[in-house]
């Protein structure tokens, strides 16, 4: 499987201000991705980070708000601007597609998100 | 694009018995379908998973089924016990993007 890390694990923001969480793996990936997990609710993609190229973004979901890198096969970071309390949250980075197999998909720890 | 549908959103099972978890999906060109397990503040875990080229497959005292003429699949829990209680979550992937479409989850409480 995947040993994949994020940081902050856990942030308290003031409204207005932005915060850029970072998602390294342990070995190269093809695939990654990033969610958002309101409390008591199921996974919500955000978008697919590609490496070299611009994100691929969900219906709802847009650059301005969500800007995403991905330098290289193992690092990316999503940064959530302008934030309000709406966007408090957990976001994940999750994984695909490596010498685990291509289908099998792992997530990181997850960083919580609050917004004052 | 990809629509999963997932029940029951709870479900209290006396511990020893089973649980069944069912999902659906929407597009028959699905063809990935795994099962996560999400405790209190962790992170989504891979329990189990099944392609569509195969109709079931078991792990100890999990299984999961699919039907792909009905467009469905099922996650089958026998012998339960405490550590089973956690929200689970299906989800089913199309080949073209790989993306996986989450259900809404169901939250497993396992009865002493």
């Amino acid at each position: 499987s995947a040993v994949i890390s994020q940081k902050p694990s856990r942030d308290i923001c003031q409204r207005g201000t932005s915060l850029t969480i970072q998602c390294q793996v342990d070995s190269q990936v093809t695939m990654m991705f990033w969610y958002r997990q309101q409390p008591g609710q199921s996974l919500t993609l955000i978008a697919t980070a590609n490496q070299g190229s611009e994100a691929t973004y969900e219906s709802g979901f847009v650059i301005d708000k969500f800007p995403i890198s991905r330098p290289n096969l193992t690092f990316s970071t999503l940064t959530v601007s302008n934030m309000s309390p709406e966007d408090s949250s957990i976001y994940l980075c999750s994984v695909r597609g490596a010498h685990w197999g291509t289908d099998t998909q792992y997530f990181g720890p997850g960083t919580r998100l609050t917004v004052l | 694009g990809e629509n999963v549908e997932q029940h029951p959103s709870t479900l209290s099972v006396q511990e020893g018995d089973s649980a069944v978890i069912k999902c659906t999906y929407s597009d028959s060109a699905s063809n990935y379908f795994p099962w996560y397990k999400q405790e209190l503040g962790k992170r989504p875990q891979l329990i189990i998973d099944i392609r569509s080229n195969v109709g079931e497959k078991k792990d100890q005292r999990i299984a999961v089924t699919l039907n792909k003429t009905a467009k469905h699949f099922s996650l089958h829990i026998t012998e339960t016990q405490p550590e089973d209680s956690a929200v689970y979550f299906c989800a089913a992937s199309l080949p073209v993007n790989e993306k996986l479409t989450f259900g809404t989850g169901t939250r497993l409480t396992i009865i002493p």
